[in-house]
């Protein structure tokens, strides 16, 4: 029972255009979002997260928008950089619960 | 500040033994995740601890097992090793148990199972 799903396992961008990475989720009680990055060899690194009394959160390039109705958030990067090539996982958790992760989407941004 | 720190970096065992792995959270976090991250599965959530205390257990089997100690440290143990239980072992931190509080991951710990 896959509760976190990302649908697409990669996605290439071209540098300096916007990169949509997209995740939906099946449980109605999950109320926090997360969005992580991970590079090989490394564990991964928390980027942003959000809420579910909030609709959208920004930091940077990076923003994340949820779409409670339709159990679906979605990360922007604006603009791409090659530095972001890595893969991206989204999370969901409810309270006080076990953090669940999704399958991840390699981003491929090229020069 | 020091991030997560988790020994050894790698680790190679045959069938049968069992193996210890290492995390030392983010100093003043006081909650510690572990995940069993593999090709085909993705990140898959094995355990949480708080103060000592078990709060969240995942679908793994109980040759799966942790601890935490009173200084946040944690240690996971697994037993009669398989071939299927090589992969990267990731220990994560966060300041409390509260909802809203971000996991901080640390490199991982590489097993392989021969």
């Amino acid at each position: 029972d896959q509760q976190v799903k990302q649908n697409s396992p990669s996605l290439s961008v071209q540098e300096g255009r916007i990169s949509i990475l997209n995740c939906d989720y099946t449980n109605s009680m999950f109320d926090y979002f997360l969005w992580y990055k991970k590079y090989p060899a490394e564990g991964p690194t928390f980027l942003i997260s959000i809420s579910s009394i909030k609709d959208k959160n920004e930091d940077g390039r990076f923003t994340v928008f949820l779409n409670k109705s339709a159990k679906h958030l979605s990360l922007h990067i604006v603009p791409s950089q090659p530095g972001d090539s890595a893969v991206y996982f989204c999370a969901a958790r409810g309270r006080g619960g076990k953090l669940i992760f999704g399958q991840g989407t390699e981003l491929s941004v090229k020069p | 500040k020091a991030g997560v720190t988790q020994t050894p970096r790698y680790l190679i065992k045959t069938r049968g033994q069992q193996v210890t792995l290492s995390c030392s959270p983010i100093s003043g976090h006081r909650s510690v995740s572990w995940y069993q991250q593999t090709p085909g599965q993705g990140l898959q959530f094995l355990f949480e601890y708080f103060s000592e205390t078990q709060r969240n257990k995942g679908n793994f089997p109980g040759r799966f097992s942790g601890r935490q100690f009173s200084n946040s440290r944690s240690e996971m143990n697994v037993s009669t090793l398989e071939l299927g239980d090589s992969a990267l072992y990731l220990c994560a931190s966060s300041h409390d148990w509260a909802y809203n509080s971000p996991l901080h991951f640390g490199n991982g710990t590489r097993l392989t199972v021969t």
